[in-house]
C-alpha cells in the first residue's frame, strides 16, 4: 500500500462549490504539506503543518484552508472554488529532521473548476 | 524566500546518451540541502538524488549524478546512458538546514528520450 494517499485522484467541480481534498499517510511523519502544481510554475506551497497543533501558511494560501485532524491526516479545503484554482494538488510528508529530511509525495489530485 | 531557477523548460536526449539538466539557486545560507525529483507521466513525484551542501563530494545514484558548485550556487543533474523510462519532468528543490525551513522548487525541465 502507498505510504501517502490522496483522495480523490481527480475531481471536476463548479465555480462557487466547496471542495475538500484529503491526504493520509502511514509513514509516521510529523510534517505534512500541501502544494499545487501549475504548468511553467513548478510546485508552490499552500499550507504546511509541523504537528497537529501547528499550521502555517505557505506562499499561496489565499482561497484555501486546511485541517490537521490527526498526525496521519491533513485536509485541504477550497471554500468557494474558482477556475484559477484548477491545478494538480500534491500532499507531501517529511520527518522534520534536518539530517534526513526528504519530502515524500502522494499521487496527486487533479482538480478542475469549471 | 529562496529562489530556484531551472532555465531549460525542455530538453531531449538520444537513448543511451548523456544529458545534463541545469539548476541554480539563490540563498544566503551556508548549509542546506538540494534535491532532484522526477515526475513521470504517472505524475508521481519521485526522489532521484539528494545533496548536502556541507559535503564537497557530488552525490551519485546509479546513472544519476550531480555537479554541485557551491560558490556558483549551481546544482546540475547528469543522466548517463539515458533510457526511455527517464522521460519525465525533473524538478530541482532547495531546503535550508533549519528545522523550520520549507522546500522551494524550480519550475521544472521536461526531458524527452528519443529512441
Amino acid at each position: 500500500d502507498a505510504d501517502v494517499t490522496q483522495t480523490p485522484r481527480n475531481r471536476i467541480t463548479k465555480t462557487g462549490k466547496r471542495i475538500m481534498l484529503e491526504c493520509s499517510q502511514t509513514k509516521g511523519h510529523d510534517r505534512m504539506y500541501w502544494y499545487r502544481q501549475d504548468p511553467g510554475l513548478g510546485l508552490r506551497l499552500i499550507y504546511y503543518s509541523f504537528d497537529v497543533k501547528d499550521i502555517n501558511k505557505g506562499e499561496i494560501s489565499d482561497g484555501y484552508s486546511v485541517s490537521r485532524q490527526a498526525q496521519a491526516k491533513f485536509s485541504l479545503s477550497l471554500e468557494s472554488a474558482i477556475p484559477n484554482q484548477t491545478a494538480l494538488y500534491f500532499c507531501a510528508t517529511s520527518e522534520g529532521s534536518p539530517s534526513t529530511d526528504t519530502q515524500y509525495f502522494g499521487p496527486g489530485t487533479r482538480l478542475t473548476v469549471l | 524566500a529562496q529562489t530556484v531557477t531551472q532555465s531549460q523548460p525542455e530538453m531531449s536526449v538520444q537513448e543511451a546518451e548523456t544529458v545534463t539538466l541545469s539548476c541554480t539557486y539563490d540563498t544566503s545560507e551556508s548549509d542546506y540541502y538540494l534535491f532532484w525529483y522526477k515526475q513521470p507521466p504517472s505524475r508521481q513525484m519521485i526522489l532521484v538524488i539528494r545533496q548536502e551542501a556541507y559535503k564537497q563530494q557530488n552525490a551519485t545514484e546509479n546513472r544519476f549524478s550531480v555537479n554541485f558548485q557551491k560558490a556558483a550556487k549551481s546544482f546540475s543533474l547528469k543522466i548517463s546512458d539515458s533510457q526511455l523510462g527517464d522521460a519525465a519532468m525533473y524538478f530541482c528543490a532547495y531546503r535550508g538546514r533549519g528545522a523550520g525551513n520549507q522546500f522551494y522548487f524550480g519550475t521544472g525541465t521536461s526531458l524527452t528520450v528519443i529512441p
